[in-house]
């Protein structure tokens, strides 16, 4: 079975602390993306990546980071988290470009105090 | 980057088909139309893809419109389970997926 695993499916952070959320995938996508989702805004893309090292800005990229070492692993970091960053991301991954089926995670529900 | 419009919700009793329509006038001739689905507290869910052709898996059939402005995704037989968030969302610019707020399904007993 294929799949996307998000580290934790529930954090509490303080604002201010550096917030790190990992996925990972074992599909050997090239593709991936993190996103959040809030009430009445539906998906927002925050940053991609279409292969190791790479990282481009989706719509919403300020406040956050990304990093892409292997191929199977994309971390979003939060620098400094505040509490308009309370949320929850998805990380989802594809393989090649194009018009391919996406694979979600379960979510992760960052609640910023 | 093509926009979709759905309806907010949409009620049907259990065991009856359902047809979910989309419209995406702005889509591109060579995009193809897909399908996800949320359950509460999930993440997203592949259901389904389509270019120009009819489609059909084991969770639903996709039809799509001659002049591809618009699909419907059709459940054959809805149950509980199948109450969810239906998206359809066009490819952006970026091999990403453009969301919408989606279509609410209330599945009655």
């Amino acid at each position: 079975d294929v799949k996307v695993t998000q580290s934790s499916r529930y954090l509490v952070k303080r604002t201010g602390e550096k917030v790190f959320l990992e996925c990972v995938q074992d599909m050997d996508h090239e593709n991936m993306f993190w996103y959040r989702q809030d009430p009445g805004l539906g998906l927002r893309l925050i940053y991609f990546s279409y292969d190791v090292k790479m990282k481009e800005k989706g719509d919403i990229p300020e406040g956050y980071s990304v990093s892409r070492e292997k191929k199977e692993r994309f971390s979003l970091i939060l620098e400094s988290a505040s509490t308009n960053q309370t949320s929850m991301y998805l990380c989802a991954s594809s393989p090649g470009r194009g018009n391919t089926e996406a694979f979600f995670g379960q979510g992760t529900r960052l609640t910023v105090v | 980057d093509a926009k979709t419009t759905q309806p907010n919700s949409m009620e049907s009793n259990e065991e009856e088909p359902v047809h979910l329509p989309c419209n995406h006038s702005t889509i591109s001739g060579t995009d193809y139309i897909h399908w996800y689905r949320q359950l509460p507290s999930q993440g997203p869910e592949y259901v389904i893809h389509g270019l120009t052709s009819n489609v059909n898996n084991r969770m639903a059939s996709l039809a799509i419109a001659e002049d591809r402005k618009s699909s419907t995704l059709i459940l054959h037989r809805a149950t509980l389970r199948d109450a969810a968030v239906y998206y359809c969302t066009p490819p952006g610019s970026n091999y990403q997926l453009i969301w919408g707020a989606g279509t609410k399904l209330i599945i009655k007993p």
